[in-house]
């Protein structure tokens, strides 16, 4: 089964520095989002893509989040700095841009700021 | 008010049992309606996806979605320990380019041998 691809699956580091989060999309799909989730507010979309142009990211904190597609395969998710509050786990999940088509998730990746 | 409110439970039933999971909303421009399955440190997958209102049945697994009452269901029949799990809804106003899903925060289920 093709399966959507995110590393590291762990990250921990120290407040204030620089994380980056990847992800694979399943070869062929043309949209990707970005979601967080935390116990308190659950999954929350952050941001998508379609065609590697940026759709959405109302959902991103602006000032220290940044995120990416470089190439149809690869999508990036930047925190500079990185606070406390940023812990998460992180989702990637792909899809194809028609009616009916579901979302397809990675396994994440789980974010601790010390 | 959030837009999507699930119970988060967490439930317990014994295996066999007729699980019933719920979730309601708020904004009337949802159309397409989904119930995810995430097992603990894994990603959601899904399970049943749905369009305007009625029921749609997959094996041991029906969906039913109201929209005159805002409502969608999740029955799980002749439930499985295997079926443990946080059980997710969805929403979005468009399967096409536009599909923005909302979540409820999940309800945990568990399945006793």
């Amino acid at each position: 089964d093709a399966r959507v691809t995110q590393t590291p699956r762990h990250k921990v580091t120290e407040m204030g520095q620089e994380v980056t989060m990847r992800c694979q999309p399943i070869l062929g799909h043309n949209t990707v989002f970005w979601y967080r989730q935390t116990m308190m507010q659950g999954l929350e979309l952050l941001a998508y893509f379609r065609n590697r142009a940026p759709l959405d990211d109302s959902g991103m904190p602006k000032d220290r989040f940044s995120a990416e597609m470089p190439d149809a395969t690869l999508a990036t998710l930047k925190i500079q700095p990185s606070e406390p509050r940023d812990s998460a786990v992180y989702f990637c999940a792909s899809g194809l841009a028609l009616r009916g088509q579901p979302q397809h998730f990675g396994d994440g990746t789980r974010l601790s700021i010390l | 008010q959030k837009e999507v409110e699930q119970d988060p439970g967490p439930l317990s039933v014994p295996e066999g049992a007729i699980v019933s999971l719920n979730c309601t909303y708020s904004n009337s421009a949802f159309q397409y309606f989904m119930w995810y399955r995430q097992y603990s440190r894994k990603g959601p997958e899904l399970l049943m996806y749905t369009y305007s209102s009625g029921n749609k049945e997959d094996g041991r697994f029906t969906a039913q979605v109201d929209k005159s009452s805002k409502y969608i269901s999740l029955f799980i029949r002749d439930s499985q320990p295997s079926d443990s799990a946080t059980y997710l809804c969805a929403m979005s106003q468009s399967g096409g380019s536009n599909y923005k899903l909302t979540f409820g925060k999940g309800t945990l289920l568990t399945v006793n041998p």
